[in-house]
């Protein structure tokens, strides 16, 4: 089993609606959640992270942590055409003394979304 | 904003060759990751540094070799090329091993 699990792909929405994203890890001792979106041949730009349960909303994003559950998710609303890309969650699983989390970033195979008009 | 720089940003190498990239982290960064991304998957780690010191190694194979300097930048040295070693590698950076990492633009790197 891979430590991060993305939900199968391509997702295709219309203009306007919600596309919901879902990763799920193996690791209980994960601290820390990140969703990058990857255009074709470029490089992964962080959106959001989160790492307490819950829901973060930063703009047309909401991510929600469900630890319990081994669970995080992506919510982006009103969806753009600009937001078709592969959208790839990561965790970290180091925590040091200090309570933050650490260390290498853990990567799913990404979900391809495909807004179309 | 300053950010991630990687060079050069695309190599053609034949096999058995060795090539060099190389990574300048985002200023008063000091925690660099090594990542390859082959076509249509997901990026793998290779390895990184904090403080200039190897923090953690991942799948990266013993003819690859890295450090990073007192500058804080980094470089990822590549020997006896094999055509399976064509992917995208991306530097990233970060603070203190952990916060937001943020990603250079990658050298895509042909063995042909």
């Amino acid at each position: 089993q891979k430590e991060v699990e993305q939900n199968s792909g391509p997702l295709s929405v219309p203009e306007g609606a919600i596309a919901s994203l879902n990763c799920t890890y193996s690791d209980r001792g994960s601290q820390s959640f990140f969703w990058y979106r990857q255009y074709s041949g470029k490089s992964p730009e962080l959106i959001m992270f989160i790492y307490s349960n819950g829901d973060k909303e930063d703009g047309r994003f909401t991510a929600q942590l469900n630890k319990a559950s081994q669970y995080v998710s992506l919510l982006i609303r009103d969806s753009q055409p600009s937001d078709s890309a592969t959208y790839l969650c990561a965790l970290r699983t180091g925590l040091n003394a200090g309570g933050t989390s650490y260390g290498k970033l853990t990567f799913g195979q990404g979900t391809i979304l495909t807004v179309h008009p | 904003a300053a950010g991630v720089i990687q060079s050069p940003r695309h190599l053609i190498k034949e096999k058995r060759e060795t090539a060099t990239l190389k990574c300048y982290p985002i200023p008063r960064h000091d925690t660099v990751y090594w990542y390859q991304q082959g076509p249509g998957q997901d990026p793998q780690f290779l390895i990184s540094f904090y403080e200039k010191m190897q923090s953690d190694k991942g799948s990266i194979p013993d003819r690859f070799s890295a450090q990073q300097f007192s500058d804080y930048h980094s470089e990822l040295n590549m020997s006896s090329l094999e055509l399976g070693d064509s992917a995208l590698y991306f530097c990233a950076s970060s603070v203190d091993r952990g916060g937001w990492a943020f990603f250079g633009q990658g050298t895509r790197l042909t063995v042909v």
